[in-house]
């Protein structure tokens, strides 16, 4: 009930292109979800996060769609670029949950877009 | 910024040393974590510490330890390095518990034992 299940693993699209990465998460108690990218020999980093009380939110060309009933949420991508090449987590926790409220990671999305 | 430094990024080790990882943040946060991350695995916890002096485990604690002395610093511990440990090791900070989960990685540790 603790998973978080990203997919696919690998991605690769062309320059423009819309890649677009899945999260499906059990525990309906968690309410918040971020996304990291993490680029070649670097440590990951916050992209965009959501809350559950909104389906969409977006972020220069990066948008997160939720879907509360589904339990799952997906990142899209605009317009992309080689320099969005980069490894994908997918992440939920419970906010103000103390020490119940670490984050959950999903096993990461390697995207490749190609010039 | 937030600043997370793992002071060693590249270390080779010979199976059965011990082996030390150090990690400073510079944002008093009070939260920090070391995760584990493997090709195809993604990130797995080892260990978390909310305060100084404390520690609990995560998902992967078997052959690692930690130590927070002080609150800036939480260092992970491999007593006898094995192969099996080869990976690459992240260091990650927060704030408190109750004020939200972002947490703030450093640019990891690449560890090969041999």
């Amino acid at each position: 009930q603790q998973q978080v299940k990203q997919s696919p693993q690998s991605l690769i699209v062309q320059k423009g292109g819309i890649p677009i990465i899945n999260c499906a998460y059990e525990n309906t108690a968690f309410d918040y979800f971020p996304w990291y990218q993490q680029f070649p020999g670097k440590g990951p980093a916050l992209l965009i996060a959501i809350r559950p009380d909104v389906s969409e939110k977006k972020e220069g060309r990066f948008t997160i769609s939720f879907n509360k009933s589904a339990k799952q949420f997906s990142l899209h991508i605009m317009d992309s670029q080689p320099g969005d090449s980069a490894t994908y987590f997918c992440a939920a926790s419970i906010r103000y949950g103390g020490s119940q409220g670490n984050l959950i990671f999903g096993k990461g999305t390697k995207l490749s877009v190609k010039p | 910024d937030v600043k997370v430094t793992q002071s060693s990024r590249y270390l080779v080790k010979r199976t059965g040393e011990k082996v030390f990882l150090e990690c400073v943040q510079d944002m008093d946060h009070e939260n920090m974590f070391w995760y584990r991350q493997d090709p195809g695995l993604g990130l797995r916890l080892i260990y978390f510490s909310y305060d100084v002096k404390m520690k609990e485990k995560g998902d992967i604690p078997e052959g690692y330890s930690v130590s927070r002395e002080k609150k800036e610093r939480f260092s992970l511990i491999l007593e006898s390095a094995s192969t099996n440990q080869t990976s690459m090791y992240l260091c990650a900070s927060s704030p408190s518990p109750y004020s939200g989960n972002t947490i703030y990685f450093g640019e990891g540790s690449w560890l090969t034992v041999v």
